[in-house]
């Protein structure tokens, strides 16, 4: 089956930057989605990541490791408007997502 | 607008009474996805499609059934609700870019 493991809270202040780590166990492996969620709306793509190294889309970076089944996600410049629950994500053989419980974050003033 | 569309948004229904929730996409996605979304428990996919009459279960498939008629809808079926399917339920679509589009969600209680 498939685990992902990744903090439930984070909280930091505008202006910050945050880090939310990721680690994964599956079986069958072919790469790591991140997903933002606020209150009461949908998931939306934020990223990524099918090989290991750094992607970058403006204020977000999402990272990868496969030898050691882990990933991030980074946020930069943090505003109020970033605050949200993220997701992990991973991708199997199978064409399939699982997700993690998802890490929500809070920003503070 | 390329867009998921789900409806109902809001249902409440009672054990055993059969319902359909229906999702549509413009985007000629050739994937479907179901999920439930539970407090602590993240997103869970129930059943997912490759392409018309093919799909599959995911984690949590128990108490669903879908069809996969059209390329453009994805309904999902309970043909027998209880109260432990009360959910916030996602309809999602991709191509192989990995991106899933999400629709607004139907948040389902089963009394």
């Amino acid at each position: 089956g498939q685990s992902l493991e990744q903090p439930s809270e984070v909280t930091a202040v505008e202006g910050a930057i945050v880090q939310i780590n990721c680690t994964y166990q599956t079986s069958g492996f072919y790469g790591l989605s991140w997903y933002q969620q606020h209150d009461g709306g949908a998931p939306t793509f934020l990223s990524y990541n099918g090989l290991d190294g750094l992607e970058e889309t403006g204020r977000f970076s999402s990272f990868l490791s496969r030898s050691d089944s882990y990933g991030y996600l980074l946020l930069q410049e943090l505003q109020m408007k970033d605050s949200a629950s993220y997701f992990c994500a991973v991708f199997t053989g199978r064409r399939a997502l699982t997700f993690g419980s998802g890490t929500r974050l809070q920003v503070q003033p | 607008e390329a867009q998921v569309t789900q409806n109902p948004r809001y249902l409440i229904t009672v054990t055993g009474k059969k319902l359909t929730v229906t999702c549509s996409q413009n985007m000629n996605h050739e994937y479907m996805s179901w999920y439930r979304q539970d407090p602590g428990l993240g997103l869970r996919q129930i059943y997912y499609s490759m392409n018309v009459e093919v799909t599959d279960k995911g984690d949590v498939p128990e108490g669903y059934k879908v069809s996969r008629k059209e390329k453009r809808n994805f309904p999902l079926i309970l043909e027998s609700p209880s109260p432990n399917q009360t959910s916030l339920y996602f309809c999602a679509s991709w191509t192989g870019s990995h991106e899933q589009y999400f629709g607004p969600g139907t948040r389902l209680t089963v009394t």
